[in-house]
């Protein structure tokens, strides 16, 4: 039974550059979360989705966007990158509407240059 | 006032001792209370739940005082390999779905 998948483990990316990050949820979750964690911090929530449907959002700009796909995996895009946007991105599944278990995925580590 | 707070740590205790973290939690309509656990560099994974009646996990012990407002994390005999930070979450109920707040963590170090 595979867990959550990311890909890719590390990106390198510009300034104004544009970057899509994937992810596959655990095996029977419908659902998936979006979140930010900077360095010596905890993760801060972007967004959840579910029925391909984005049902809430944390306190991020519109450069950031996602996209959930029927299969449930999902997908988070981020605009016109900034130096601040450096993070580490993990995604979490699970099922329903509910957010009791989640099962976080190994992350992207994104750098921002 | 942020949502969810914790001990700053970090906290460097040696291998047997007994150790407690604490976290607050600002919304008393905060329903759901966990504990993660995330090693250097890995993702974060559920440590355990935790109840009103507080609950024993081996050598873990969580506690939670609602009139408080803060929920609590006991390792007993501490392992190297408890070595981690340890992420306090509460979620609140909305009207169609859970809003998880996830504290800033508080780091662990455990010495030989």
């Amino acid at each position: 039974d595979a867990g959550v998948t990311q890909s890719p483990t590390h990106l390198i990316k510009t300034r104004g550059q544009q970057v899509t990050l994937r992810c596959s949820p655990k095996s029977g979750h419908d659902t998936v979360s979006w979140y930010q964690q900077a360095l010596g911090q905890g993760p801060q929530f972007i967004f959840q989705y579910y029925e391909e449907e984005e049902r809430q959002r944390g306190n991020f700009p519109d450069r950031f966007s996602g996209h959930q796909f029927p299969n449930y995996s999902s997908e988070l895009n981020v605009n016109a990158l900034l130096l601040g946007d450096s993070a580490l991105y993990l995604c979490a599944s699970s099922t329903g509407q509910g957010a009791y278990e989640q099962y976080f995925g190994p992350g992207t580590r994104l750098t921002v240059t | 006032r942020k949502e969810v707070e914790q001990d700053p740590g970090p906290f460097n205790v040696p291998e047997g001792a007994t150790v407690a973290f604490n976290c607050t939690y600002s919304n008393s309509a905060s329903q759901s209370f966990f504990w993660y656990r995330q090693d250097c560099r890995k993702e974060p994974k559920l440590l355990m739940s935790v109840y009103s009646s507080g609950n024993e996990d081996g050598r873990f012990t969580a506690q939670l005082n609602r009139a408080s407002q803060y929920i609590s994390l006991l390792i007993r005999d501490s392992k190297l390999s408890d070595s981690a930070t340890y992420l306090c979450v509460v979620t609140l109920m909305k009207t169609s779905y859970d809003k998880v707040i996830f504290g800033p963590g508080t780091s662990l170090s455990v010495i030989p």
